[in-house]
């Protein structure tokens, strides 16, 4: 049972162009989402995150969006560039018990084509 | 500043044998998560510690244990390997270790290798 999904395996855009990476979840109690990037090689780097009340997170070219009735949150990326491509996780976490246990979805390859 | 740092970065190991990997956190950050990823999938959690306590475990046989140390550093064990432990393991930090949102930062993981 998948409580995060990101449904894009792969996603390429044009460098100075927006990138949109999707995320649905199912799991109501999830109150923080959180994006991370990965290069090969290398662990998860946390880009950014927003909590459940809120529904918009900016940090420079980054921007996650969150609809709570829809289950859904997107990262945008304006403007891509080359050095962002890599993999894309989404991760949420909710009060369940008392571990911030994170919940990853199964990732969005990222290519910029300058 | 530190990252998280992780040894080893790389491991082969044969089935049945047992294996110890080694985290150690960001200075000041008192939460360690142990987190498995293989090919293709998010990482998936293992364990979260927090001030030596185990405060979370995911859904992983009794194989797996950890433990916390005074300087918050941390160990995963795994016993009896079998070949589908083989795995990327990420190491995650964080300043808090529940009731506040803060970002887990992760290590460059211990890739190991069950032959």
């Amino acid at each position: 049972d998948q409580q995060v999904k990101q449904n894009s395996p792969s996603l390429s855009v044009q460098e100075g162009r927006i990138s949109i990476l999707n995320c649905d979840y199912t799991n109501s109690m999830f109150d923080y989402f959180l994006w991370y990037k990965k290069y090969p090689a290398e662990g998860p780097t946390f880009l950014i995150s927003i909590s459940s009340i809120k529904d918009k997170n900016e940090d420079g070219r980054f921007t996650v969006f969150l609809n709570k009735s829809a289950k859904h949150l997107s990262l945008h990326i304006v403007p891509s560039q080359p050095g962002d491509s890599a993999v894309y996780f989404c991760a949420a976490s909710g009060v369940g018990g008392s571990a911030r246990q994170l919940t990853f979805g199964s990732g969005t390859q990222l290519t910029v084509l300058p | 500043d530190a990252g998280v740092t992780q040894s080893p970065t790389h491991l082969i190991k044969t089935r049945g044998q047992h294996v110890t990997l080694r985290c150690s956190p960001i200075s000041g950050h008192k939460s360690v998560s142990w987190y498995q990823q293989v090919l293709g999938q998010g990482p998936q959690f293992i364990f979260q510690y927090y001030e030596k306590e185990e405060r979370g475990r995911g859904n992983f046989p009794d194989r797996f244990s950890a433990r916390q140390f005074p300087n918050y550093s941390s160990e995963l064990n795994v016993n009896a390997l079998l070949l589908g432990d083989s795995a990327l393991y990420l190491c995650a930090s964080s300043l808090a270790g529940q009731g506040t949102n803060q970002p887990q930062h992760f290590g460059d993981g211990t890739r190991l290798s069950i032959l």
